[in-house]
């Protein structure tokens, strides 16, 4: 199976800072990586698909890049709805795996 | 839109069995593989199964591989999992997720599972 790593996992931010999330893959996935923001007792939901493609009603201000094994994820500009945990998520081939998540706090 | 309901958690002892099912609407069921994904308590992201569209494929994570079962009914928009042997490290949140080339698109609200004596 395909082993994912995150770092950090976690990170103190303000509100309007500029933060970057990164993700590893054990192999080469191409592009087939997914980003996914979780919020306390909620379920986790999609924010980016095939590495840099941005989901449907999803903020600009979400960013995604890279190929191969080193991809992140970058939030332009902090907002108080944007504290969650982040999992990335290799779809190259089954089974699907996922990262340890980088959960993002209120500094 | 697409939606996903899951039902049938709940408590069990150590040994037992639990069925949890997921009702789908808002897409063709039938297109779709689906999977059952679960999040023990403050912990991350486990894909624990999925079941290929026509139901041919199947596959399951090591930790539950013999004991549980995943099926789908696409006549009834239905995806279940049938849990046997449960331990006390399946206590989690089992969430049912459409899935597509990439991942999981939709989730489910969740199902908790509590395995105690």
């Amino acid at each position: 199976d395909i082993q994912m790593t995150q770092s950090p996992s976690s990170v103190s931010a303000s509100v309007g800072d500029r933060v970057t999330l990164t993700c590893r893959a054990s192999q080469d996935i191409r592009t087939w990586l997914a980003w996914y923001q979780q919020k306390p007792g909620k379920s986790p939901k999609l924010l980016i698909f095939a590495a840099s493609s941005l989901q449907r009603g999803v903020p600009s201000r979400f960013t995604g890049r890279g190929s191969g094994t080193d991809f992140t994820l970058t939030i332009s500009s902090l907002q108080p709805e944007d504290f969650a945990t982040y999992y990335c998520q290799q779809a190259n081939s089954f089974p699907f795996t996922f990262g340890p998540g980088t959960k993002v706090e209120i500094k | 839109q697409v939606q996903l309901v899951e039902s049938g958690g709940g408590l069990v002892r150590p040994g037992g069995s639990l069925r949890l099912s997921c009702t789908a609407s808002g897409f063709i069921f039938s297109d779709y593989y689906m999977s059952w994904i679960r999040q023990a308590p403050g912990k991350g992201l486990e894909w624990i199964s999925y079941i290929s569209d026509g139901g041919t494929s199947i596959y399951y994570a090591d930790s539950v591989r013999g004991r549980f079962t995943i099926s789908r009914d696409d006549a009834k928009n239905s995806l279940f999992l049938q849990m046997d042997s449960l331990r006390a490290e399946d206590t989690a949140v089992y969430y049912c997720a459409k899935i597509a080339i990439f991942g999981a698109d939709y989730w489910g609200q969740g199902a908790l599972v509590t395995v105690s004596s």
